[in-house]
């Protein structure tokens, strides 16, 4: 059974497009994260979201707007796709408040590619 | 800003030997928190081990172990027994003290490693 799944797994799409990433964790946790990885293997946080409220913001562009409408999702829209969106992005949960300060619980990745 | 360095692109050992991946950090925090996550090709990352700045003892999760030099802002990663199934991307994260509750990493670029049969 998933711990946190992510759909679709694959997007490739035309510059200008606009497109959403769902993802689900069913682990009870109540922070949410998305995750940017680019060609490099560099990973940086975008946002973060706790029951339901936007903790973490990091400068991204307008463009991409979280949307969490439960504490067990958290999705991501991004409009006027640009050819640097391409990269591999990854939603991750944690519960705060436990011994296990740091442990992330992370998707398999949704690999966009913006042509 | 923190910064997590790992200066070693890519390293290859024959399986059953023993492994030491490297990382340092910036910080000026005195408490903090690292890790250590691993990316297999499948692309989901897994937690390998954490440690915490302020335990002296470094930590260890069967054959995996730390080495953790506060003074000298280091923190690397051991293998021991290496097997196939730990060829991988390992990161190195930091944790700022002044966000426990809600987990923002700081990671490293990455070190590829591939277990040779």
């Amino acid at each position: 059974d998933t711990a946190v799944s992510q759909t679709p797994k694959y997007l490739v799409t035309q510059m200008g497009n606009d497109k959403s990433i769902k993802c689900e964790q069913n682990l009870g946790h109540d922070t949410m994260y998305w995750y940017k990885q680019d060609s490099k293997k560099f990973l940086k946080i975008m946002f973060s979201y706790n029951n339901k409220e936007l903790i973490i913001n990091e400068t991204v562009p307008n463009r991409f707007s979280p949307k969490s409408p439960d504490k067990a999702h958290l999705n991501l829209h991004i409009n006027s796709l640009e050819l640097g969106d391409s990269a591999v992005y990854f939603c991750a949960s944690s519960q705060s408040g436990t011994g296990r300060t740091g442990e992330l619980f992370f998707g398999e990745g949704s690999r966009l590619t913006v042509l | 800003a923190q910064t997590v360095t790992q200066s070693q692109p890519e390293m290859s050992v024959q399986e059953a030997e023993t492994v030491t991946l490297s990382c340092t950090y910036d910080t000026s925090e005195s408490n903090y928190y690292l890790f250590w996550y691993k990316q297999p090709p499948s692309r989901q990352m897994i937690l390998v081990i954490r440690q915490e700045a302020y335990k002296q003892q470094n930590a260890t999760e069967n054959r995996f172990s730390v080495n953790f030099q506060k003074a000298a802002k280091s923190f690397s990663l051991k293998i021991s027994d290496s097997q196939l199934g730990d060829t991988a991307m390992y990161f190195c994260a930091f944790m700022n003290p002044l966000s426990f509750g809600n987990e923002k990493l700081t990671f490293g670029t990455g070190t590829r490693l591939t277990i040779i049969p």
